[in-house]
């Protein structure tokens, strides 16, 4: 069975901190990796899609980026964290007959 | 670029109630729409999806696709306490590579 894994759970930083949120894919050969980003009571957004190892599109500019590194492995990071970057950080892929979207557990991030 | 909107944002219903949810899109050839349903804190979970005009029923859930005035709804019948969630409508495009979502309906089943 395909599992989606992220780390970490959640994080405390201060504006300026650099960022670096992971993603995992397990039992699922050459995936497609979406991340997703969602404001405290707000939409849920798609910010980048990687179809390939070393390809990432972006989607929604929120001064973040997105690195494939590995296979299974999808990352989200950057150098100087805004206020408005809090939320929650969901990585999804899609598999089966229907090409239904599984989300993983997600990170939660504060901003301070 | 896609446009989803639901309503009502907020709906309250007595257990046993029929909870009724609604989804309009912007573009007719959207693919797929998908329901889904996120508990505070979890990642979403998806319910149910339909391609075709008509309706879909699963268990408790139905859903309606009517393309040409590009609305869907989903209908949960006999609605229980543990249905209490957010429920999400997301469009797709490209064959489920992008998902537009809507802004969610916070449903709550009351004892």
């Amino acid at each position: 069975a395909q599992t989606i894994h992220q780390w970490p759970v959640a994080e405390i930083k201060a504006v300026g901190s650099p960022l670096s949120l992971g993603c995992t894919i397990k039992g699922k050969s050459s995936p497609n990796l979406y991340w997703y980003w969602q404001a405290t009571g707000g939409t849920l957004q798609q910010l980048f899609y990687s179809i390939t190892v070393g390809q990432v599109e972006s989607v929604v500019q929120l001064n973040l980026s997105a690195s494939r590194p590995k296979d299974d492995q999808f990352i989200l990071s950057t150098e100087k964290l805004l206020l408005s970057h809090s939320g929650f950080y969901l990585c999804a892929s899609f598999w089966g007959a229907y090409a239904e979207q599984f989300f993983g557990p997600g990170t939660r991030l504060t901003v301070l | 670029q896609e446009k989803v909107q639901q309503s009502p944002e907020s709906l309250i219903v007595p257990e046993g109630a029929m909870s009724s949810l609604n989804c309009t899109f912007s573009n007719s050839a959207s693919q797929s729409i998908w329901w889904y349903q996120q508990h505070p804190g979890k990642g979403p979970e998806a319910l149910i999806s339909i391609f075709s005009n008509g309706n879909k029923k699963e268990g408790r859930l139905t859903v309606y696709l009517n393309r040409a005035s590009l609305h869907v709804s989903l209908h949960i019948r006999d609605s229980q306490p543990s249905d209490s969630a957010v429920y999400l409508c997301a469009v797709t495009n490209n064959a489920g590579a992008k998902l537009t979502f809507g802004g969610g309906t916070r449903l709550t089943v009351r004892p």
